[in-house]
């Protein structure tokens, strides 16, 4: 079983939808919790963190973290165009773990 | 905001040469990582260091060594470039060990062709 498993994708959905990306983990001991966005190309980009169980919000952006259920998501509101990337999902334990990513396709 | 640079955006290399990978930081962090990234592999810890003078091996290590003679600066060395480590390398810097959140931040990435 892999430290951190996302679905790879693509997860598409049309502009002003919600997206919702998942990530578990298999680590109990996990504290913190990482969201990077990812552009082709171009190299991770910290969206959030959250360390806390329950929601936390930042804009149309939203982290989710379970830790009884060893789960984390996130969530985009009114997704644009724009937000189209791969997001990876990065856990702390003594070092960061990260998913190999979800790639998300907002289209118009 | 945090700035982590690296000393070049594309490289190519021929088979055996020696490659310099360099990465600075503005922030005064303490810890310094080499990551490389492949498709379908995500992201891999090649070694990382928490101080001046220190490295510790990640989960990649072969063919590869680090330096960190400054607490800026973090390189990583290629002693005899091979194929397989055309790549993606992406460098990023953490404020500290004691941190309790323990976020990274990554420079812009460079990619490597080995020929």
């Amino acid at each position: 079983q892999k430290e951190v498993e996302q679905n790879s994708g693509p997860l598409s959905v049309p502009e002003g939808a919600i997206a919702s990306l998942n990530c578990t983990y298999s680590d109990r001991g996990s504290q913190s919790f990482f969201w990077y966005r990812q552009y082709s190309g171009k190299s991770p980009e910290l969206i959030m963190f959250i360390y806390s169980n329950g929601d936390k919000e930042d804009g149309r952006f939203t982290a989710q973290l379970n830790k009884a259920s060893q789960y984390v998501s996130l969530l985009i509101r009114d997704s644009q165009p724009s937000d189209s990337a791969t997001y990876l999902c990065a856990v702390n334990t003594d070092k960061l773990i990260f998913g190999t990513g979800t790639r998300l396709q907002v289209f118009p | 905001d945090v700035k982590v640079t690296q000393s070049s955006r594309y490289l190519v290399k021929r088979t055996g040469e020696k490659v310099f990978l360099e990465c600075v930081q503005d922030m005064d962090h303490e810890n310094m990582f080499w990551y490389r990234q492949d498709p379908g592999l995500g992201l891999r810890l090649i070694y990382f260091s928490y101080d001046v003078k220190m490295k510790e091996k990640g989960d990649i290590p072969e063919g590869y060594s680090v330096s960190r003679e400054k607490k800026e600066r973090f390189s990583l060395i290629l002693e005899s470039a091979s194929t397989n480590q055309t790549s993606m390398y992406l460098c990023a810097s953490m404020l500290s060990s004691r941190d309790r959140i323990k976020t990274q931040y990554f420079g812009p990435g460079t990619r490597l062709l080995v020929l």
